[in-house]
Parts: structure tokens; sequence; C-alpha cells
């Protein structure tokens, strides 16, 4: 089945940095890519996806980068702002099936 | 409109109990999941039921999990003994059939403490 490994684990940047979050997955037939914020007492929420046949995609100050040759595809927060801190999972399925997802990264923003 | 809710929100039990945990999914959501999160691990998967019909239960520990969905609207969870291992988090999410796009919608999660 599929395996999706996240890095780092916990993260922290000053507030207007940019922050990366990695993953990486093992099924080549996997072809979406979404990830969930998880606030603190909240649910994960989806904050952007993508799909295997586009490279990159962006709305406002996050963006989600894929390389389908070296299986692994990246988050990226610019201008980081203190209600970015939340916990963040990456996942991959294939189609619209079930998601497996990251372990997961604590992304802390000090102001 | 109201999300995908879940009870109780957190339960603390001895090992050997029972607790029965409920999701109600986002109305006219056909697709509903529960999923598990051990402190600082994966979320993985438990089930998934597309209306009252379990679709793929590949992901349940092992038989003392029992999950059903009567009428395909909210779904229950029940342990059954509970063992220590079984704490986490479990999650449920709501998605609709015909959405044609990927989205999960994720209840706040039920917190189970087995002591």
């Amino acid at each position: 089945g599929e395996n999706v490994e996240q890095h780092p684990s916990t993260l922290s940047v000053q507030e207007g940095d940019s922050a990366v979050i990695k993953c990486t997955y093992s099924d080549s037939a996997s072809n979406y890519f979404p990830w969930y914020k998880q606030e603190l007492g909240k649910g994960p929420q989806l904050i952007i996806d993508i799909r295997s046949n586009v490279g990159e995609k962006k709305d406002q100050r996050i963006a989600v980068t894929l390389n389908k040759t070296a299986k692994h595809f990246s988050l990226h927060i610019t201008e980081t702002q203190p209600e970015d801190s939340a916990v963040y999972f990456c996942a991959a399925s294939k189609g619209y099936s079930t998601l497996t997802f990251g372990k997961g990264t604590m992304l802390l923003v000090s102001p | 409109e109201a999300g995908v809710t879940q009870f109780p929100s957190h339960s603390v039990i001895e090992k050997g109990q029972t607790v029965t945990l409920r999701c109600d999914p986002i109305s006219g959501h056909d697709n509903l999941y529960w999923y598990r999160r051990v402190m600082g691990k994966e979320i993985k998967f438990l089930l998934h039921f597309v209306k009252e019909s379990k679709q793929d239960e590949s992901g349940m520990p092992n038989n003392r999990f029992l999950a059903e969905r009567t009428g395909g609207t909210y779904s229950t969870l029940k342990v059954q003994p509970a063992e220590l291992e079984d704490s986490g988090v479990y999650f449920c999410a709501s998605s609709q059939l015909s959405s044609g796009t990927g989205e999960l919608f994720f209840g706040e999660g039920s917190r189970l403490t087995v002591l």
C-alpha cells in the first residue's frame, strides 16, 4: 500500500519568513496530493491540493509543488503569520480514493 | 450549514470497558470515513462508508472495532473491549459522492483515553 513520509515533524519560524514542508510517497500510481491544516481543537481542513498532471499550484501565500519522478511534493508558505501556526498534514491517493496521510508537521510562527 | 459533528469530544474509560463514538456527517454527504490519530503519528484510515454500505474496512485494527451507519445518515464506532493501544483521536470525515473534488470535511474528533 501507499506510504507517505513527512518532514520536518516540527518547524519554528519568525513571522514574515517562509516555511517549507516536504513529503514523499511510495506508490507511483498516486495522483492526488492534498494538504490539510489542523488548528488547535479543530479537525483538519483542506488548504490546497494538486493533481499529478500539474507541477505547481498557488493560492495567495501558499503553494504546492510536485515532482512525480522523485515522488515528492512540498508545501510552501510565504510571509508567515502567527495564524499560520497549526499542524499540517500531507496526503496521497489514487484518484479520490482513501487518503494516506503523513505524520504531520507542527508549524510555530513567532511574532 | 452544520459541519461534521462528533460526540463525545473526549472519553476516558478503563481497559476492558466499551465506548461508542458517534459521527453526524454533513447533510447530503454519502461518503463517510473514520480515521484515527495516535499521538505523534499519522492520521490512519479505519473505514469508509458509501451511504449505509461499508466500501472499505481494511483499516479496522481488529474485531474489537465495530462501525455502523444505519440508514446512511449518522455513524457509530464501537470499541469493545477497549485496550490501552486504542487511545487516540478518532476523526470522522464526510464528502459528497459526486462533488468532483477530493475534499474531505472533518469533524473536530473524539479523543479516547483508555486507562
